[in-house]
């Protein structure tokens, strides 16, 4: 079966603090994975995808095969880092995404 | 258009009636994406187009809910004889289709049925 796991609804950290939000999947082949935001009323958009290996906005996430986990990094985070993150597969060719349930980031200041 | 555009934003409607809502993806873009986002239920996806045809529609919920599109353009998902349960934003999304090309959302449109 193909499925994206975020187990927290929640994460709420102090600005300066470090940041991880955990993604686990389940998926037979070799997997494209992303991670989405959706900042307060704003439209959802594309962070960050593996194949890149790029670090956007202070953000990296590393694919893990062995651990079946794609966790979302940040060392510091900023309080402009709350919103909504949603961490997403890509089966196949076609470019449709598998969505995990996401995790709001609350960051205090 | 500078980015996929949904309409309409808002929608009440009463339980029992067919509800149409329209996707106008960005130009030049092959493919499009419907997805439902939900309290409790997080994105779900509902159906994939490629040009003009579906060639996924595993996540749509029932048979009141169908989809189509025209001139590899403008989309209407259109859901009958709504239920409460329907009540949530749907959300159009477009790319340029296959994998590795970045998929790019609308705003999406609210749905509530009363």
């Amino acid at each position: 079966a193909q499925r994206v796991t975020q187990p927290e609804k929640l994460l709420s950290v102090f600005k300066g603090a470090p940041v991880e939000l955990k993604c686990n999947y389940s998926y037979s082949g070799s997997p494209e994975l992303f991670w989405y935001v959706q900042y307060s009323r704003q439209r959802l958009q594309l962070l960050l995808r593996h194949i890149s290996r790029e670090s956007i906005k202070g953000f990296t996430a590393d694919l893990n095969k062995g651990e079946t986990s794609f966790h979302l990094k940040k060392p510091f985070a900023q309080e402009e880092d709350s919103a909504m993150y949603y961490c997403a597969l890509s089966p196949g060719n076609t470019g449709k995404l598998i969505f995990g349930q996401g995790t709001t980031l609350q960051v205090k200041p | 258009g500078a980015g996929v555009s949904q309409s309409p934003s808002n929608k009440v409607t009463e339980k029992g009636k067919d509800v149409e809502l329209r996707c106008d993806p960005i130009s030049g873009h092959t493919a499009l994406y419907w997805y439902r986002q939900s309290l409790g239920q997080g994105l779900e996806f509902l159906i994939y187009f490629q040009g003009n045809s579906a060639p996924d529609k595993s996540g749509l919920p029932s048979d009141r809910f169908s989809a189509e599109r025209t001139g590899g353009s403008v989309s209407t998902l259109t859901i009958q004889r709504t239920q409460q349960e329907d009540s949530a934003v749907y959300l159009c999304a477009s790319s340029k289709g296959g994998s590795g090309n970045t998929i790019y959302f609308g705003e999406g449109s609210w749905l509530t049925v009363v």
